[in-house]
């Protein structure tokens, strides 16, 4: 089957860093997005990879490597409005793009 | 900005009832999607709709279900007799199927609560 796996709650301070891992096996594999959730809201789109290595996108950055069937989301200088459920998901081809997530890591920011 | 609409944002109906979920996706988009998100779960695939007609769908998406674009601008997912356990926050995408961002931005969602 399909799956995406990513550790289910992660906690951290303001200002810190933190990393959120996830790991898949999927057949048709093209490429690992990462999408924002806060409560009662619709998932946002942060970043994707299709390639091996590190995308940045100001305080997120996000990296790939295919061989390890492995990314993460780094996320930077966490504010308070970063507390929310993140979800790495799998683009699989042959289906237009759909998208196979992960069940989602929350993660809590304190002052 | 341009954003995908949903609506209602909650419907409440009776089981075995029939429910059409409304979604009007972003202009210029090819590719159209609907998910659903079971409280406290993570976001599951359903069905792709490209150029008029489905391009896959999940197990979930049997038989009771069928997706429309009737007028080249809404998207709707209808349930022909709902279930108890249909009961969920459905989501409606769509992206535009140029460049390489894959890209999919999601509505904010219709509440389905079925009794």
């Amino acid at each position: 089957g399909q799956s995406l796996e990513q550790p289910s709650e992660v906690t951290a301070v303001e200002g810190a860093i933190v990393q959120i891992n996830c790991t898949y096996q999927t057949s048709g594999f093209y490429g690992l997005s990462w999408y924002q959730q806060h409560d009662g809201g619709a998932p946002t789109f942060l970043s994707y990879n299709a390639l091996d290595g590190l995308e940045e996108t100001g305080r997120f950055s996000s990296f790939l490597s295919r061989s390890d069937s492995y990314g993460y989301l780094l996320l930077q200088e966490l504010q308070m409005k970063d507390s929310a459920s993140y979800f790495c998901a799998a683009s699989i081809r042959g289906g237009y793009n759909k998208l196979i997530f992960g069940a989602g890591t929350r993660l809590a920011v304190h002052p | 900005e341009p954003e995908v609409t949903q609506t209602p944002s909650h419907q409440v109906t009776q089981m075995g009832q029939e429910v059409i979920l409304r979604c009007v996706p972003i202009s210029n988009h090819l590719y159209f999607y609907w998910y659903r998100q079971i409280l406290g779960q993570k976001v599951e695939f359903l069905v792709s709709f490209y150029n008029n007609e489905i391009s896959e769908k999940s197990e979930i998406f049997d038989d009771q279900f069928s997706v429309e674009r009737p007028d080249g601008s809404n998207f709707t997912l209808k349930i022909r007799s709902t279930k108890l356990e249909d009961s969920a926050m459905y989501f409606c995408a769509s992206e535009g199927g140029t460049g390489d961002r894959n890209e999919q931005f999601f509505g904010p969602g219709t509440r389905l609560t079925v009794l």
